[in-house]
Parts: structure tokens; sequence; C-alpha cells
């Protein structure tokens, strides 16, 4: 069973950039075919897919977030991050990583708990 | 990339069936069977209830199934209990050079 938890600021200023480290225990993600997910949640409103990685590197972007979004993956540190540039406050949002165990793209069974950050000056 | 659409809420009774539809377009729901439906209790992580259209991950109640006619895709939960009260949300494979992921807005459901 894999545990995930996001990490990192909770207040960001406008134009600023997030970042947000996803750690995880209870398995191996150098040993596995895993994809990490980057999923957030604006304040009552749904869930919105930003990106993915797979273990070796190769990451898929959300259009809406290509052109200020990097996800990497340290399978040295057990380690997703998530960085997304020029931040306004619509990026407000509970942000989660999550994967699927059986190593699949399209669904996720494992979430971390999500973390909330604030863009605000 | 459009967020599919699914009612912002439906409601129903201990003991009764209801269901949750979730509508994209042919270049996702309608061409894709990689559906996944997620329920998510105020302040928790949504947890999977349903993936690849019809398939319930170990230890989900087997009240919880889904089925796919044409673009629309449909959660029925048979049974109704009280823990059932949660937001639903599904999420389908958009294919594309970004082989992208997407959402609907996700539905409140309401035990009476």
């Amino acid at each position: 069973q894999l545990q995930l938890q996001e990490s990192g600021p909770g207040l960001v200023k406008p134009s600023e950039t997030l970042s947000l480290t996803c750690s995880v225990s209870g398995g191996s993600i150098s040993s596995s075919s895993y994809y990490w997910g980057w999923i957030r949640q604006p304040p009552g409103k749904g869930l919105e897919w930003i990106g993915s990685i797979y273990y070796t590197g190769t990451t898929y972007y959300h259009s809406s977030f290509e052109t200020r979004v990097t996800i990497s993956v340290d399978t040295s540190k057990y380690q997703s991050s998530l960085k997304l540039n020029s931040v306004t406050a619509a990026d407000t949002a509970v942000y989660y990583c999550a994967t699927a165990i059986s190593g699949s793209y399209y669904h996720f069974d494992s979430w971390g708990q999500g973390t909330l950050v604030t863009v605000s000056s | 990339q459009s967020a599919l659409t699914q009612p912002a809420s439906v409601s129903g009774s201990p003991g009764q069936s209801i269901t949750i539809s979730c509508t994209g377009t042919s270049s996702d729901v309608g061409t894709y069977d990689l559906v996944s439906w997620y329920q998510q209790h105020p302040g928790r992580a949504p947890k999977l209830m349903i993936y690849e259209g019809t398939k319930r991950p170990s230890g989900i109640s087997n009240r919880f199934s889904a089925s796919k006619s044409g673009n629309t895709a449909s959660l029925t939960i048979s049974g109704l209990q009280a823990e059932d009260e949660a937001d639903y949300h599904c999420c389908s494979y958009a294919g594309g050079s970004s082989s992208s992921l997407v959402f609907g807005g996700g539905t409140k459901l309401t035990v009476l």
C-alpha cells in the first residue's frame, strides 16, 4: 500500500512560482512502472488534472497548463515535484498527487491528503 | 479538452437507487472505455470507485456499478446508504497529443 504526502508553501504571491513535492512511502517509485499525477481542486469546485509523469521522466500536461507547469520525478528520493509559474488567484486550490498501484495511466487509486495553496499578496 | 458535464446534485432515500450521468464527447467518453469514478467526502481525498468504465477496485461494494451509452457514462448506486452521501467525480481519458485526462465538475449526492 502506497502512502503519498504533498508538501510545500501554503501561501504563494501572485506572479510567483508554486512549488510542491509529493513524497512516497510504503513502496518504491523507482522499482515499479508508476505514473504520477497532479490534480487540483479549487474551493467548492471539481477536480482538474494538471499533468502526469512516468517514472522514466516522460511528462504529460493539460493544455491549460503546459506553458507554465513542470512536473519532475526523483526516484532516488521517492519524490515527484510540481512547479507552476506565474500564479494568479485562480490557482488557489487543494493540490493532490496521486498514482495507480497497477501502473495505469488512466485512473488513480492512491492519493495524498492534498495541500491547500492560496495565491495572495 | 473541456470538462465533462455532470449534474450539480442528485438525491435519494435510503435503500433506493440513483444514477449520476457524465457527458463528454466523441473525443473522450465516446471513444475510450477509460472512465473512472471517484467518491469524495468533505475534507477528504478522492477515492476510486470505478475504473476502466465498469471495473470495481478490491473492497468497493457491488452496490456501485457503471455503464456507458454513446458519449455519456453513468454511475449507479443501489441500496443507498447514509455513508454514500458525498461528491462524485467522473474522469475520462481524452487522448490527443498530450494524452489528456479530463474530469467532470462533480455531483453532490444527498441521502435524504
